[in-house]
Parts: structure tokens; sequence; C-alpha cells
């Protein structure tokens, strides 16, 4: 079965700074990786994802995320933190084979000060 | 862009009532998704639905929920006796293929509030 764990349900920091939101997934076969993020009162959406090419991937608005096998780990980052990116990020995985129904982490609320 | 719609925005309803989440998927999508989330915890998995039948659903998915699309177009959850637990933000969410790197497209959610 496939998990997700986020540590962290509120992570904060200054206008500027690097954002770190950290990921760690379970699953029995090589996943697939996504971070979505969600803006207030809008839907989930895809800031980027990992399908098995590269293992550095990026997204929108300056994210990336590293796959590390060794430590189960899809660390999503920002070098430097804009007020437009406080929201809530998710963490997500799916399976290559039977089930592709994502299962999400509880998310991790980004609070960027000015 | 094409998006999800749910409505209603929030919804609060005294315990034991029936409810009924709508959502409107993108025109060509195939595939639903039931998520829900409970203040402070995962989102969960609660049932997919693809050629008018379920085609999983999750152990919190139990005979209180029920899901159709009964004009084409509109995709609802239905909880016949509303719980005080079942107060949550639910996520309709839709895809247009079946596969493991697909790219879920969410709606806003819709928060329900049980007294």
């Amino acid at each position: 079965a496939q998990s997700v764990t986020q540590l962290g349900s509120h992570v904060s920091v200054s206008e500027g700074a690097l954002v770190l939101l950290r990921c760690n997934y379970s699953s029995s076969v090589p996943p697939y990786l996504f971070w979505y993020v969600q803006y207030p009162n809008q839907g989930l959406q895809l800031l980027l994802k990992y399908t098995s090419a590269a293992t550095l991937v990026k997204g929108i608005n300056g994210f990336e995320a590293e796959f590390k096998k060794s430590e189960t780990s899809f660390h999503l980052t920002k070098p430097s933190a804009h007020m437009s990116d406080a929201a809530e990020y998710f963490c997500a995985v799916s399976d290559r084979g039977g089930s592709y129904i994502p299962t999400f982490g509880r998310g991790t609320s980004l609070i960027v000060h000015p | 862009e094409p998006e999800v719609t749910q409505t209603p925005s929030h919804q609060v309803t005294q315990m034991g009532q029936e409810v009924i989440l709508h959502c409107v998927p993108i025109s060509n999508h195939l595939y639903f998704y039931w998520y829900r989330q409970i203040l402070g915890q995962k989102v969960e998995f609660l049932v997919s639905f693809y050629n008018n039948e379920i085609s999983e659903k999750s152990e919190i998915f139990d005979d209180q929920f029920s899901v159709e699309r009964p004009d084409g177009s509109n995709f609802t959850l239905k909880i016949r006796s509303t719980k005080l637990e079942d107060s949550a933000m639910y996520f309709c969410a839709t895809t247009g293929q079946s596969s493991g790197a697909n790219v879920l497209t969410f709606g806003a959610g819709s928060r329900l509030t049980v007294l």
C-alpha cells in the first residue's frame, strides 16, 4: 500500500528565504510523485510531477523537487519565497501498476512573512 | 482554462439529514473521483467512477454514501444520513485517462458542516 507523510502542518518563512516542504513516501513499487498547491478558494492544482525521467523535477512558479529513492523522499523547494506563494501544498503518490488512485498527504500550509 | 465546478461551496446541515454535493467535471474527462479532508487530517480517497459505475472505493465509502451521474454532466456525492464525523471538505477531481502518471483536476471543494 502506498502512503505519504508530510512533515510539518505549517511552515513559516520570510519573503526571499528558502522554502523547503518535506514529503516522504512509501510504495511497494517505483512510484509516481506529485506536488499540488491550493490557493484560497481554489481547487488543488499541479505544481510538478515525477514520472521516472530526471530525478530533479522543475515545476511552475520556480518550485522544484528532487526524487531521492534512498531516502524515499520528494521534498519541494524554492530558492526565494514570494508573498504569493502562501498556500496549502499537498504531496501525492500513485503506483505504476494496480490502482492508479493517488494517495495524498495532509498538506502543509506555507506562511510567508514580509 | 477548463475547470471543475463544485456546489455548494459550504453547506451546514443537521445530523441525520441527507446531503448532495454537486460536481461538474471537465467536459472531455471520463474518470471522476471524490476525496475528503477532515480538518487537520489527510486528503482521503472516497470513490472513483468511470463509465457510469464505481471503479474503486475506500473503506470510508460505506452504505451511507452514493455517487451518480444523473444527467451525463453533473456528478454527485450523496450522504444519506449525515453524522458529525462527516464534517469535512469534499473535493471532486477528474482526469481524462487512467494512468498513475495522470494529473487530477480538482474543484475548489465543498465544505460540509454537520451540527
